[in-house]
């Protein structure tokens, strides 16, 4: 199975910081026929369902916010809050989907400076 | 809005069997294109995909839980359902289904998800 390390396990930043969450595969996640990274990345908050905000590593789900982004390729990953808001509270875990069966890191967990 | 929702015993003995039902609303679970998984979450710990199911009753498992999982589909009930047999103390997770979506059954990822239950093995 293919291993997803995030780092870090936590971090706060103050209100319109900037956050960065890095993801890192035990293999290449990129296909070299299309040009994809099968990475997904999602939120998840207490009570609350996982969201996805972030496939094919770059790819914005709809409805979520422009201060997500999510870049890198082969097997180096970044999910960026440009400017945290106080409803960004939550941990956040990224996915590959390169191969079954599909592995998630352990998540990071975001909280408030 | 695609809602989903878990339903099933919170506790099961060890050596049985736990049974979990998916409901899902503001989609129909016939749709082409998607396929119905079901994620677990140790205690403390990340997330593990257990497996996912399409309309038509194909399935796909995590090779680590092959022998124990099965999988099914109810279109007329819009449910899809998990059977985890001989179950121990290393079962203990919170359960989550999710509608998964992507590039063929072998690449997806899940865009919508339950709330989760969690599930107890203890005597």
């Amino acid at each position: 199975d293919i291993v997803m390390t995030q780092s870090p396990d936590s971090l706060a930043v103050s209100l319109g910081e900037r956050a960065t969450i890095t993801c890192k595969s035990s293999q290449s996640l990129s296909y070299s026929s299309n040009n994809k990274n099968f990475l997904a990345w999602y939120q998840h908050k207490p009570g609350q369902p996982p969201k996805l905000l972030i496939y094919w590593a770059s790819t914005r789900e709809s409805g979520v916010p422009d201060r997500f982004s999510g870049s890198g390729s082969g097997t180096d990953f970044t999910l960026t809050i440009s400017s945290l808001q106080a409803e960004d509270v939550a941990v956040y875990f990224c996915q590959q989907f390169y191969t079954t069966p599909p592995t998630f890191g352990g998540g990071t967990k975001v909280e408030i400076k | 809005q695609v809602q989903l929702q878990e339903s099933g015993p919170g506790l099961v003995k060890p050596l049985q069997t736990l049974s979990l039902t998916c409901s899902v609303s503001g989609d129909s679970i016939s749709n082409v294109g998607y396929y119905w998984s079901w994620i677990r979450q140790h205690p403390g710990k990340g997330l593990e995909w257990i497996g996912h199911t399409y309309y038509s009753g194909s399935t796909w498992y995590n090779p680590s839980l092959k022998s124990r999982v099965s999988m099914s589909v109810d279109t007329s009930k819009n449910q899809f359902s998990l059977r985890l047999t001989s179950v121990t103390a290393a079962d203990t997770a919170v359960y989550y289904c999710a509608r998964d979506r992507g590039n063929g059954y072998d690449n997806t990822w899940s865009d919508y998800w339950g709330q989760g239950t969690l599930v107890t093995v203890s005597s």
